[in-house]
């Protein structure tokens, strides 16, 4: 049982480069979510997903887009990468609100 | 944005101390609640999550919860150097599953 699987583990862009951030549970939860953690400012929502089909914006989605592609998989792109997307981006999901968050392994991404 | 506070420390306990790690929110409508414990360089993992007002003990864990305050509240009996990580408050925003983070309190424990 592999949980949540994130890839990739580490990147490096250029500002203006684009990639996409890929994420699949296996536990067969309906919410998924993608937050960034920065130094000092704590582990922000970026976008999340209540189910399969449906997307919404966390409190900071500028700059990103994501994909719900099926109830396993939830994909964040980053269209024209930016420094200030310099961050350590975790995909977590959770099947309701009392059992908590399982969290995928982080990608470390770097924008010069 | 709601917001949920805690002290980012350090904290520093000896081995063997109770270590007491708090947490304050400001959404009233907020109905869960957890803590996660976040080594250095890896990824969030969930300790405790409790939902009722008073105590939910697990092992060397102790969760408090007083909604009338909106303070929660991590106890962790018999300190090991192993429990030294950061520690994340989360708590439902209103009825929703989403989670607002707190910023982490670091734990340090001295051998």
């Amino acid at each position: 049982n592999a949980g949540v699987t994130q890839t990739p583990k580490f990147q490096v862009l250029k500002t203006g480069q684009s990639m996409t951030l890929q994420c699949a549970q296996d536990m067969n939860h309906n919410s998924m979510y993608w937050y960034r953690q920065d130094p000092g400012m704590g582990l922000r929502l970026i976008y999340y997903s209540a189910s399969e089909g449906t997307t919404d914006k966390g409190e900071v989605p500028n700059g990103y887009n994501v994909s719900r592609l099926n109830k396993r998989e939830f994909s964040l792109r980053l269209e024209s990468a930016a420094p200030s997307q310099t961050s350590v981006y975790f995909c977590a999901s959770t099947l309701t609100q009392n059992y908590g968050y399982t969290f995928g392994s982080g990608t470390r991404l770097t924008v010069v | 944005q709601k917001e949920v506070e805690q002290n980012s420390g350090p904290l520093s306990v000896p081995e063997g101390a109770i270590a007491s790690l708090n947490c304050t929110y400001s959404d009233r409508g907020s109905q869960s609640f957890f803590w996660y414990r976040q080594y250095s360089g890896k990824s969030p993992e969930l300790i405790m999550f409790i939902y009722s007002n008073g105590d939910k003990e697990d092992g060397r864990f102790t969760a408090q919860l007083n909604k009338a305050s909106q303070y929660v509240s991590l106890l962790i009996r018999d300190s090991q150097p192993s429990d030294s990580a950061t520690y994340l408050c989360a708590v439902t925003q209103g009825g929703s599953e989403k989670l607002v983070f707190g910023k982490g309190t670091k734990l340090t424990v001295n051998p």
